[in-house]
């Protein structure tokens, strides 16, 4: 069964630093988007994707963050200058598009800004 | 503004027994609706989408009352393997996810 992969699995980063999230959607899917959930907390909507450009973003998706997809496969988060508050589980999902608003997430990079 | 709201619960049932919890969304303007299933420290998983003339997978039953802005889901028969959280999930123009209602199965 076709999943959403992301890599690294944990990224341990110390503030100030950039990372950059990896995440490769589901082969035929068309719209992808990326989520946090800060430990103990709800899962909160960052970024929506889709032809090439950003769909809609959240008021945490500011300039500290940016999206790309560099080639037909990888989709990436990139957080230029961390903060501890940046500490999360960053999810990717994806979702074939068309009538369909069916999300489907990735395993999660866990990300600790030290 | 709270967009989608939960009973974070926790719900402690027995094997066996049926459960149902429900969500409330705020704005009427809403246009598609899911159950999420989330196991500690792991990704949300699909359990279901919501439509508006109910729809039955197994066990589950999801239901959406549109007049008054909340969806439910209803898990008969329990099992040990449906501990959980469950996460309502309401697709605006971005998708707001609720806090989540906390279920353990008791044997």
């Amino acid at each position: 069964e076709p999943e959403v992969t992301q890599t690294p699995s944990h990224q341990v980063t110390q503030m100030g630093q950039e990372v950059i999230l990896r995440c490769v959607p589901i082969s035929n899917h068309l719209y992808f988007y990326w989520y946090r959930q800060i430990l103990g907390q709800k899962v909160e909507f960052l970024v929506s994707f889709y032809n090439n450009e950003i769909s809609e973003k959240s008021e945490i998706f500011d300039d500290q963050f940016s999206v790309e997809r560099p080639d037909g496969s990888n989709f990436t988060l990139k957080i230029r200058s961390t903060k501890l508050e940046d500490s999360a589980m960053y999810f990717c999902a994806s979702n074939a598009g068309s009538s369909s608003y069916e999300q489907y997430f990735g395993p999660g990079t866990r990300l600790t800004v030290t | 503004r709270k967009e989608v709201e939960q009973d974070p619960g926790p719900f402690n049932v027995p094997e066996g027994a049926t459960v149902a919890f429900n969500c409330t969304y705020s704005n009427s303007a809403s246009q598609s609706f899911f159950w999420y299933r989330q196991d500690c420290r792991k990704e949300p998983k699909l359990l279901m989408s919501v439509y508006s003339s109910g729809n039955e997978d197994g066990r589950f039953t999801a239901q959406l009352n549109r007049a008054s802005q909340y969806i439910s889901l209803l898990i008969r028969d329990s099992k040990l393997s449906d501990s959980a959280t469950y996460l309502c999930v309401v697709n605006e123009d971005q998708f707001y996810f609720g806090t989540g209602t906390s279920l353990t199965v008791i044997p």
